[in-house]
């Protein structure tokens, strides 16, 4: 069974638009961390948020926010104010402290978002 | 900072060919990983390393070896390409392990077999 889902595998937005990106994860561990990365065009990946249960560790931009429902076991990225620029694939990653899992990390499909003007 | 390079950016192979993926790392990281992402799917681990020597299987392993001869330096092995097969191959680092390191990914070698 698949431990990240996301949703939406593509979806298109105009400049200037607010978007809500979902993510749902599956785990029984207490101690696990949620990351959203941005993969671009160019092959780069970008971390975007990391989100521990009680925290927001890392955020790289005021237009990136999280809306974590711990108890619903879902994250959403949010972006505010759409630009062409946040065109690419994101994705949305489980780590969890596990004996099974050592120390990697689960992705989601991903979600490719086109921005247009 | 640092950068992480991939090499080659693409690589055309043939069906039952042994194909090498090159990655360096001058973060001075501990931890490197390799990726695959396949369309439609999210990435998923091949092999990781936390330090020189060390090799630590993902969950998508088997067709695929690796070496971890230097700190700076990982390398992925297809050991008998399958035709028909593209992928986007990810090498990433992090300090550690850990879920407080964040892994840095490269570019990418973007895959197709003939």
């Amino acid at each position: 069974a698949q431990k990240v889902i996301q949703v939406w595998s593509t979806t298109s937005r105009q400049e200037g638009e607010k978007l809500t990106l979902d993510c749902s994860y599956k785990t029984s561990q207490v101690l696990y961390h949620l990351f959203w990365y941005k993969h671009l065009l160019s092959g780069e990946m970008v971390l975007l948020i990391r989100q521990m249960p009680s925290t927001i560790a890392i955020e790289r931009s005021g237009r990136y926010s999280v809306v974590f429902q711990k108890s619903r076991k879902s994250i959403s990225l949010v972006i505010s104010t759409l630009q062409p620029d946040d065109s690419g694939k994101y994705f949305c990653a489980l780590w969890e402290l596990a004996a099974s899992s050592g120390q990697k990390l689960v992705f989601g499909q991903g979600t490719i978002l086109k921005v247009y003007l | 900072g640092g950068i992480i390079t991939q090499t080659p950016k693409f690589l055309i192979g043939q069906e039952g060919q042994k194909l090498t993926l090159k990655c360096q790392q001058n973060f001075n990281h501990d931890t490197m990983y390799w990726y695959r992402q396949d369309s439609g799917k999210g990435l998923r681990l091949i092999y990781y390393s936390i330090t020189e020597n060390d090799l630590q299987k993902g969950d998508l392993s088997e067709g695929y070896d690796a070496s971890r001869e230097k700190k700076s330096s990982f390398s992925l092995t297809v050991t008998s390409a399958q035709k028909n097969e593209m992928a986007v191959f990810l090498c990433a680092s992090s300090i550690s392990g850990g879920a407080v390191a964040e892994q840095f990914f490269g570019p990418g070698t973007r895959l197709t077999v003939l």
